[in-house]
């Protein structure tokens, strides 16, 4: 059982845009930046998100992250075949004392 | 380029040890906190352990603490995690990750090195 909830599974059609949440509390997400992640298969995990919205250098701005109270969300628009993916949360959790992760979305382009 | 090469993974029985190695180049290693994370066959990612710049704070997740030793040789810019008392759930790949401080996120992954517990 993930600290983090995220959805399963999310999907779109080329062009459209997609939408994964984060639900935490208030010792992670509450209290501490959201930072999001890209798995593609056989792969190490890429930093897409960090400090709930800032990019890093390289990522594309149709990606974009959001923070409300112990909620976040990474929005992907004009969905493309090479987004299809697993995409990870974390926050760091003051009670724990650790970085947690949300359990993972997998993200299907139809 | 900044990279992260990790290595020691392997099988192992269970109650047996093992010694990662995590080798950094292309940054001021001493400068940043660094992290362990590992991801069991087909599940999501765990964070394992979280050592700062100059060792004088760490911390564990809870289903290592008490088996697992994180450490580090700045001098070599490496970064090392021993564990003990090894389990079949203790079976991931397993990361290491550049913290990039203040709980902004871990910015840069290395590929993973695979360890298998089994008998």
């Amino acid at each position: 059982q993930s600290v983090l909830t995220q959805p399963p599974s999310a999907s779109g059609t080329p062009g459209q845009r997609v939408s994964i949440s984060c639900s935490g509390s208030s010792s992670n997400i509450g209290d501490n930046y959201v930072y999001w992640y890209q798995q593609l298969p056989g792969t190490a995990p890429k930093l897409l998100i960090y400090k709930n919205n800032q990019r890093p250098s390289g990522v594309p701005d149709r990606l974009s992250g959001s923070k409300s109270g112990t909620s976040a969300s990474l929005a992907i628009s004009g969905l493309r075949s090479e987004d299809e993916a697993d995409y990870y949360c974390a926050a760091w959790d003051d009670s724990l004392g650790g970085h947690v992760f949300g359990g993972g979305t997998k993200v299907t382009v139809l | 380029e900044v990279q992260l090469m990790e290595s020691g993974g392997g099988l192992v029985r269970p109650g047996g040890s093992l010694r990662l190695s995590c080798a950094a180049s292309g940054f001021s290693f001493s400068s940043y906190d660094m992290n362990w994370v590992r991801q069991a066959p087909g599940k999501g990612l765990e964070w394992v352990s979280l050592i700062s710049s100059s060792s004088d704070y760490i911390y564990y997740g809870d289903s290592v603490k008490g088996r697992f030793t994180i450490s580090r040789d700045n001098a070599k810019n490496s970064l090392f995690l021993q564990m003990n008392s090894l389990r079949a759930e203790d079976t991931a790949i397993y990361y290491c990750a550049r913290d990039l401080g203040k709980h902004y996120a871990m910015d840069v992954w290395g590929q993973g090195t695979t360890v298998t517990v089994s008998s």
